[in-house]
């Protein structure tokens, strides 16, 4: 496609419902990260892709959240066990070039627990 | 990565030149400087970046200190559509990612 598209555009849960967010990248993009947004705050990284490996998961706030990129394209953010805390918008962005800026974000997905 | 610094705030006339300030004091380097924009209920979307030299294109010009502790993007003809969240960010590690700030909220006002 022509940008990055993510679904669900909108998401509700009930406090302790697993939720899974999905990221399609731009076709043949090698890098890919997932930004986690509260309201009123900028994006906040929570963990990159290049190609299928996960680079880096530092930013996931707990073992609740997971992500995975099997074939190195589309990409899956999972949270379990949803809490109230968790209510943001879910961010996905790629890049075609490894390790360079210029990322292309999706409109996102956002998330409330109720 | 380093830190920036932006106002929380500016107004800016439709038609006029915005130009919005950044401070990363602490730059390195082998470090970019990078500016995002945010229209509200969208995701960032990218608008330029500069090592040292100025640089322009289609949507802003970048204009860089000569000791890379400030730069200041400019909209030159600032329309309401303009109006979001502008993120000053420099980043340069292997990985790439973007930390950002809470950024500069620009209003466009008719």
């Amino acid at each position: 496609g022509a940008g990055v598209s993510q679904s669900p555009r909108y998401k509700v849960a009930k406090r302790g419902q697993d939720v899974a967010l999905r990221c399609d990248p731009i076709s043949g993009h090698v890098s890919l990260f997932w930004y986690q947004q509260a309201l009123g705050q900028g994006p906040e990284f929570l963990t990159y892709f290049q190609n299928e490996a996960q680079l880096d998961k530092s930013g996931l706030p707990s073992d609740r959240f997971f992500a995975e990129r099997p074939e190195g394209s589309v990409s899956t953010l999972k949270i379990q066990r949803t809490q109230q805390e968790d209510s943001a918008v879910y961010l996905c962005a790629s890049s075609l070039v490894q390790g360079a800026g210029g990322y292309t974000f999706g409109s996102g997905t956002r998330l409330t627990v109720v | 990565d380093a830190k920036t610094t932006q106002p929380t705030s500016m107004d800016c006339a439709e038609g006029r030149a915005a130009n919005l300030p950044c401070n990363h004091s602490t730059i390195s380097g082998n470090e970019y400087v990078y500016w995002y924009r945010q229209i509200h209920s969208q995701g960032p979307q990218y608008i330029i970046h500069g090592l040292k030299n100025n640089e322009t294109n289609e949507m802003a010009s970048l204009i860089i200190t000569e000791d890379r502790k400030s730069s200041t993007l400019i909209l030159p003809h600032a329309t309401l559509r303009d109006t979001a969240v502008y993120y000053c960010i420099v980043s340069g590690g292997s990985q790439g990612n973007l930390i950002f700030g809470k950024g500069t909220k620009l209003s466009v006002k008719p």
